[in-house]
């Protein structure tokens, strides 16, 4: 068990462009999680996909927003035409549904890769 | 619609206990508790499902009303190690857990 690993840890921007962030779970994890938190805040929820399939998406996320995980293993979350409001630390987590539906099983964070939009 | 935490802030000295709360307005499958140190990532602490279950972990122990939708995380003897912001989580349906604003917790000798 390696843990939840992003990649980058930090990135800085320029208002306007895109990044693209990736997520690696824990191997034997089927459900990936992304949640987004600002300063002072706790996390807010951005979508989640079991194995290739997106389940949800936070009806608050923007269209600008768009988040892959084409194999069931890894994820990428791309934000286009970053804005400053964007900037906060995104978060990725990962999960089993082996016992349950997933409510009872805990969700591991990774170290979230904090984004600067200038 | 997120948890409602309180208190928002406590600062304890070493040895004291403390109770953290957490409703929801919304009925729950199941609430989780979380605890984040600065810069680090959240760490799990616990989940309690619906039916009023009540568990515990070393000195730190939390309950589920299911009636009141409310949970409460009990810190025991707290040591400085405890210091941190507590998350609570609940999955209400198929949406993944939505988050309380935290508690930050400061624990001084």
């Amino acid at each position: 068990d390696t843990g939840v690993s992003q990649d980058p840890r930090h990135k800085i921007t320029k208002r306007g462009q895109n990044v693209t962030f990736r997520c690696d779970p824990i191997s034997e994890h089927n459900r990936l999680y992304w949640y987004r938190q600002t300063l002072g805040q706790g996390p807010e929820f951005l979508t989640y996909f079991q194995n290739e399939a997106q389940l949800e998406k936070s009806r608050l996320l923007s269209d600008r927003f768009s988040a892959e995980r084409p194999k069931g293993s890894f994820s990428t979350l791309e934000i286009q035409r970053t804005e400053q409001g964007d900037s906060a630390m995104y978060l990725c987590a990962s999960s089993t549904t082996l016992m349950d539906r997933g409510h009872n099983s805990p969700l591991h964070f990774g170290n979230g890769t904090r984004l600067t939009v200038t | 619609q997120q948890p409602v935490q309180s208190p928002q802030a406590v600062i304890l000295r070493e040895g004291e206990d403390a109770v953290i709360n957490c409703s929801s307005s919304k009925a729950l499958y199941s609430v989780h508790w979380y605890r984040q140190k600065h810069g680090e990532a959240p760490v799990f602490l616990m989940i309690l499902l619906k039916g009023g279950e009540q568990k515990g972990h070393d000195k730190i122990s939390a309950s589920f009303n299911e009636k009141k939708q409310q949970s409460s995380l009990y810190l025991t003897a707290s040591q400085l190690s405890y210091s941190g912001t507590y998350f609570c989580g609940g999955w209400a349906g198929n949406t993944p857990l939505v988050f309380g604003k935290g508690t930050r917790l400061s624990v001084i000798a």
